[in-house]
């Protein structure tokens, strides 16, 4: 599949460890931010969104909190399996005219079994 | 929900060929985008459209590029002619637009590799 990137940072955690991905975004006017994972070989699939107007949202296993006073977006994500190993890419809306997404780099998730 | 579709999902081409990558939308979904991604320059929005209507191209990186979307189901990126830089993995994504935000459903992408 395609390789997303050679160069990503990399996080390593065992499975049924807790894992927390990081992102600093680079608008403040942004509303809208989304957390997707992507395997090698497919598109983006979405996990977990949060509105500005929110510090924390709640999923199945995962979490996103939002910092608007440092633009920092983080994403955990509670007891890692094998099949959470994957590159995570946050997203913002920094136009609400636009709707369109900007993505940040991408890190990639090693879970060791 | 087929999801997003996507063709082809290879496509190999010497450089100076037309190539046409393919889309079919979420149905029901109201806006279409275009993505790239590339290992230098990341996930790179290239155009997106709502209810059939371009609205933003600015991230079409030359003439060479154009999308078009006939109707709600369909739309179609073309390379023309093709150079090695284009290279990369092509993506679209769909949504419905509403007053508020909702995310974007990807395909799987077109792998185009010109030679």
């Amino acid at each position: 599949g395609e390789s997303v990137g050679l160069h990503l940072p990399t996080l390593s955690v065992q499975e049924g460890d807790n894992s927390i991905i990081n992102c600093a975004y680079s608008n403040s006017a942004s509303d809208y931010f989304i957390w997707y994972k992507q395997e090698s070989g497919k598109g983006p699939q979405f996990i977990i969104d949060i509105r500005s107007n929110m510090d924390k949202r709640q999923g199945q296993r995962v979490t996103v909190l939002l910092n608007k006073t440092v633009k920092h977006l983080s994403l955990q994500i509670a007891a890692t399996q094998p099949g959470d190993s994957a590159v995570y890419f946050c997203a913002e809306n920094w136009d609400t005219g636009r709707r369109a997404l900007t993505f940040g780099s991408g890190t990639r998730l090693q879970v060791q079994p | 929900d087929a999801g997003v579709i996507q063709s082809p999902r290879h496509e190999v081409t010497e450089m100076g060929q037309e190539v046409t990558l393919r889309c079919k939308p979420i149905s029901g979904h109201n806006s279409l985008f275009w993505y790239r991604q590339t290992m230098m320059r990341g996930l790179e929005l290239l155009i997106y459209f709502n209810n059939n209507v371009p609205i933003d191209d600015s991230g079409m990186p030359e003439d060479r590029f154009s999308a078009k979307m006939p109707n709600a189901s369909f739309s179609t990126l073309k390379i023309q002619p093709s150079e090695p830089r284009d290279s990369a993995v092509y993506f679209c994504a769909s949504s419905l637009r509403g007053e508020s935000n909702s995310p974007l459903h990807f395909g799987n992408g077109t792998r185009l590799t010109v030679t």
